[in-house]
């Protein structure tokens, strides 16, 4: 089956501070990998698609990157309005209209 | 401007007593999902559809319905709500069935007494 896990739960970070989160996933055959950010009472925002392993993607102070067992999602010298929850979903190869979300990383950043 | 958007934004309803909810989409896209997101358990897909009148369970189907007569529209059709039920709910859409990231709307609260 299908799955996506998500670490750590919840992160405090000082602003500048940099990190990664975690998402580990196990799908017969992986199409995409997807990051989303979510705002709180907003819907998931898009940020990222990665398609093989080796791949990676940046956007201003993110850079996801992708093996084959494991995404992280880098955030370099983070700043408060980085703060929100970061989602993380698996799309199969053998049945492209399912995507499987992970529970979230919610990510605080302190001034 | 491009987005989804979904009506009611909150709802709050009792066991049992029908509802709709809404959800259009202004980009031509073909693909479009509901999912609902619990605490802890994330976003978990309900049904999805790949075109006008081509609908399909996701993992959370039981207890919904949805249609999909308009390329636009996709409502979620709540025909005996029970407390389990109460949770986030996001419609989201996406060009394609095999390309592309999903769009989502801005979510609706539902809570089933």
């Amino acid at each position: 089956e299908d799955q996506v896990t998500q670490s750590p739960e919840a992160l405090r970070l000082q602003e500048g501070e940099s990190s990664s989160l975690n998402c580990s996933y196990t799908v017969s055959g992986l199409r995409g990998l997807f990051w989303y950010r979510q705002d709180p009472g907003k819907g998931p925002e898009f940020l990222f698609t990665l398609y093989s392993a080796g791949e990676e993607k940046e956007k201003e102070r993110l850079k996801a990157t992708l093996t084959k067992k494991e995404s992280f999602l880098h955030i370099t010298a983070p700043k408060p309005e980085d703060s929100a929850t970061y989602l993380c979903a698996v799309q199969n190869q053998g049945d492209f209209n399912k995507f499987y979300f992970g529970s979230g990383t919610k990510l605080n950043v302190k001034p | 401007e491009a987005q989804v958007t979904q009506n009611p934004r909150y709802l709050i309803t009792v066991t049992g007593k029908k509802l709709t909810v809404t959800c259009s989409q202004n980009m031509n896209h073909e693909y479009m999902s509901w999912y609902r997101q619990d605490p802890g358990l994330g976003l978990r897909q309900i049904y999805y559809s790949m075109n006008v009148e081509v609908t399909d369970k996701g993992d959370v189907p039981e207890g919904y319905k949805v249609s999909r007569k308009e390329k636009r529209n996709f409502p979620l059709i709540l025909e005996s709500p029970s407390p389990n039920q109460t949770s986030l709910y996001f419609c989201a859409s996406r060009p394609g069935t095999g390309v592309g990231e999903q769009y989502f709307g801005p979510g609706t609260r539902l809570t089933v007494t």
